[in-house]
């Protein structure tokens, strides 16, 4: 019954590896987000899909690479570990538009660590 | 650029008192406003959300103000209890419902038995 999914739930990886994160939303929202979490626990927007649409790129690698198959679905593939790409990464989804309608439910977060 | 602060970046209260939670932003043309709660290991879980043309809103003992002018809200918790304990994270959404939420770095915080 968990409203906002991901797996996997830990990574540990080489450099230079590509790895895929999947999340997964049963609440019928029409918008989903990644989001990175750094070692100061702060969190910053990486990309963000409506209706499987991008509408947030933020300045990140072009090596992170989002893929939206249907409204509930957001995957995020990461080519070339580094290093730095350690990180909490959390998915997320909304209804955009409307008032009390783009509360943000967020997974559990994929904890990445690229040695 | 929509810059989020919240200070303090800790802060630890005896069960009973009354928590104040502080979240400034630079740019008033807000579109809303969102507090969220991150237990250790965890999630993110949605307290409150402020529209912009609201100046507040209150869920149980949780109680958050908007204040656009000044660029501050400021969440309250009132007779606060252990399992109050996290890290308390507020993000504004600029301009429209199409952007993006700006997250400030959170405020831990301790309730002591």
């Amino acid at each position: 019954d968990t409203a906002v999914s991901q797996t996997p739930k830990y990574l540990v990886t080489q450099m230079g590896n590509d790895k895929s994160i999947k999340c997964e939303q049963n609440l019928g929202h029409d918008t989903m987000y990644w989001y990175k979490q750094d070692s100061k626990k702060f969190l910053k927007i990486m990309f963000s899909y409506n209706n499987k649409e991008l509408i947030i790129n933020e300045t990140v690698p072009n090596r992170f690479s989002p893929k939206s198959p249907d409204k509930a679905h957001l995957n995020l593939h990461i080519n070339s570990l580094e290093l730095g790409d350690s990180a909490v990464y959390f998915c997320a989804s909304s209804i955009l538009g409307g008032p009390q309608r783009e509360t943000q439910y967020f997974g559990p977060g994929t904890r990445l660590l690229v040695l | 650029k929509q810059e989020v602060t919240q200070i303090p970046a800790a802060l630890s209260v005896p069960e009973g008192e009354n928590l104040v939670l502080n979240c400034s932003f630079t740019d008033s043309a807000i579109y809303n406003l969102q507090w969220f709660r991150q237990d250790p290991g965890k999630g993110l879980t949605s307290l409150l959300l402020i529209q912009s043309s609201q100046r507040e809103q209150t869920s149980g003992r949780l109680n958050a103000s908007l204040d656009k002018s000044s660029g501050r809200s400021t969440l309250y918790i009132a007779a606060s209890q252990p399992g109050d304990s996290a890290t308390y994270l507020c993000a504004a959404k600029t301009t429209d419902s199409w952007g993006k939420f700006q997250f400030g770095a959170g405020t831990q915080v301790v309730v002591t038995p």
